[in-house]
């Protein structure tokens, strides 16, 4: 079974629309978790770390259930600037080292 | 301040001949990272350097990858003999060590290897 595992997508939505994106891991020691931004061609950005049960950073609310072992990322009123591939990653165990990338979720935003 | 460098940006080469790419990651910063990704999969581990010592080479796929980062400062790696799955986009990573953010890896611009 793969450490991190996305949405396969990808997701075509209309401007201003409402997008949700799910992972899921599967090292249940996992103490934090992130999503990254990678547009066409460039390197991974940071979007969001979640530590707890969730982080919110204006649009951007990411959501952790650590029981089901899941992480969503959700984007309210998509902009035309949020088309991205959307990285689910996830860190080894508690320790400094290794990051898990899950193969990531094509968004697109369409005017 | 720069962020991750690496060079070159693009690399292509036949099969059999040697490449080496370069990382330099942001001045301070103790822990690099080597990842790659392969078309059509995920990004994933290579190594993890802190400072000069090599804390983590089990992503290193075969013998034919080597990878050194004497000094301290900036990092290579090697591919010798190149094979035709080497083909990939390879990243470099740096974080800082110690702080709460600590698990953020910056990383580069990537090196886009072909073997041909």
């Amino acid at each position: 079974r793969k450490e991190v595992e996305q949405d396969p997508g990808p997701f075509n939505v209309p401007e201003g629309a409402t997008v949700a994106f799910n992972c899921t891991y599967s090292n249940s020691a996992s103490q934090s978790f992130f999503w990254y931004r990678q547009d066409c061609r460039k390197e991974p950005k940071l979007l969001m770390s979640v530590y707890s049960s969730g982080n919110e950073d204006g649009r951007f609310t990411a959501q952790l259930n650590r029981a089901s072992q899941y992480i969503s990322l959700l984007i309210r009123d998509s902009k035309l600037s949020d088309s991205a591939t959307y990285l689910c990653v996830v860190p080894r165990g508690s320790t400094l080292g290794r990051l898990y990338f899950g193969r990531g979720t094509q968004l697109t935003v369409w005017p | 301040e720069a962020g991750v460098t690496q060079f070159p940006s693009h690399s292509v080469i036949e099969k059999g001949q040697t490449v080496t790419l370069r990382c330099d990651p942001i001045s301070g910063h103790d822990n690099l990272y080597w990842y790659r990704r392969v078309m059509g999969k995920e990004i994933k581990f290579l190594l993890h350097f802190v400072k000069e010592s090599k804390q983590d080479e089990s992503g290193m796929p075969n013998n034919r990858f080597l990878a050194e980062r004497t000094g301290g400062t900036y990092s290579t790696l090697k591919v010798q003999p190149a094979e035709l799955e080497d083909s990939g986009v390879y990243f470099c990573a740096s974080s800082h060590p110690g702080t709460s953010g600590a698990y953020e890896q910056y990383f580069g611009p990537g090196t886009r290897l072909t073997v041909t």
